[in-house]
């Protein structure tokens, strides 16, 4: 079972920011948000991940709370292009890890004019 | 630089046969993992292939099987078709087995009639 919770839906203005929350309150030590997201008809696509500080790169931000007990994956500008649905996944590193990713039912996000 | 290619795009398939489908990682890859995802659903983890030797496998029954050959690529065979094998077959690959970078390719969108 998955070991996050999300909205089911979401909707954001285009040009605003979104947010979109996780909660992931039984997280170990060892475990990372991963944050991908899958366009309609297509594959998954990576976005971004952390362990417990903040992190930015070219398509989002993630903030994690002190406790780790939840994020929050933040697209600045968001764009009809961003409509999908988004998964927040916890993930183990470590040893014996097989690098399965359990994803949820993920947050619909629907960008709109 | 080409990403994750699958083939066939499409199939449909009748129940009790069989079908082989293919996955070629991105040029470096060497684990390869297979997902299902039902309609409207999260893709859920069926193998992990890294280095010809399975590493991983999920909740599913022998029916489904997997392998991987010297140049990484891999098919995922299913036996025996049920009605409820119809989804979309998601391969991604990574450099290796806990990889963080999982590069998906676009799935088999498998129809069992």
């Amino acid at each position: 079972d998955a070991k996050t919770t999300q909205p089911p839906s979401m909707d954001c203005a285009e040009g605003r920011a979104a947010n979109l929350p996780c909660n992931h309150s039984t997280i170990s030590g060892n475990e990372y948000v991963y944050w991908y997201r899958q366009i309609h008809s297509q594959g998954p696509q990576y976005i971004i991940h952390g362990l417990k500080n903040n992190e930015t790169n070219e398509m989002a931000s993630l903030i994690i709370t002190e406790d780790r007990k939840s994020s929050t994956l933040i697209l600045p500008h968001a764009t009809l292009r961003d409509t999908a649905v988004y998964y927040c996944i916890v993930r183990f590193h470590g040893s014996g890890n097989t690098g399965k990713l359990i994803f949820g039912q993920g947050t619909t996000l629907q960008v709109k004019p | 630089d080409a990403g994750v290619t699958q083939s066939p795009t499409h199939l449909i398939k009748t129940r009790g046969q069989q079908v082989t489908l293919r996955c070629s990682p991105i040029s470096g890859h060497k684990s390869v993992s297979w997902y299902q995802q039902v309609l409207g659903q999260g893709p859920q983890f069926i193998f992990q292939y890294y280095e010809k030797e399975e590493r991983g496998r999920g909740n599913f029954p022998d029916r489904f099987s997997a392998r991987q050959f010297p140049n990484y690529s891999s098919e995922l065979n299913v036996n025996a078709l049920l009605l409820g094998d119809s989804a979309l077959y998601l391969c991604a690959s990574s450099l290796g087995v806990g990889g963080d970078g999982y590069t998906f390719g676009s799935g088999t969108r498998l129809t069992v009639v």
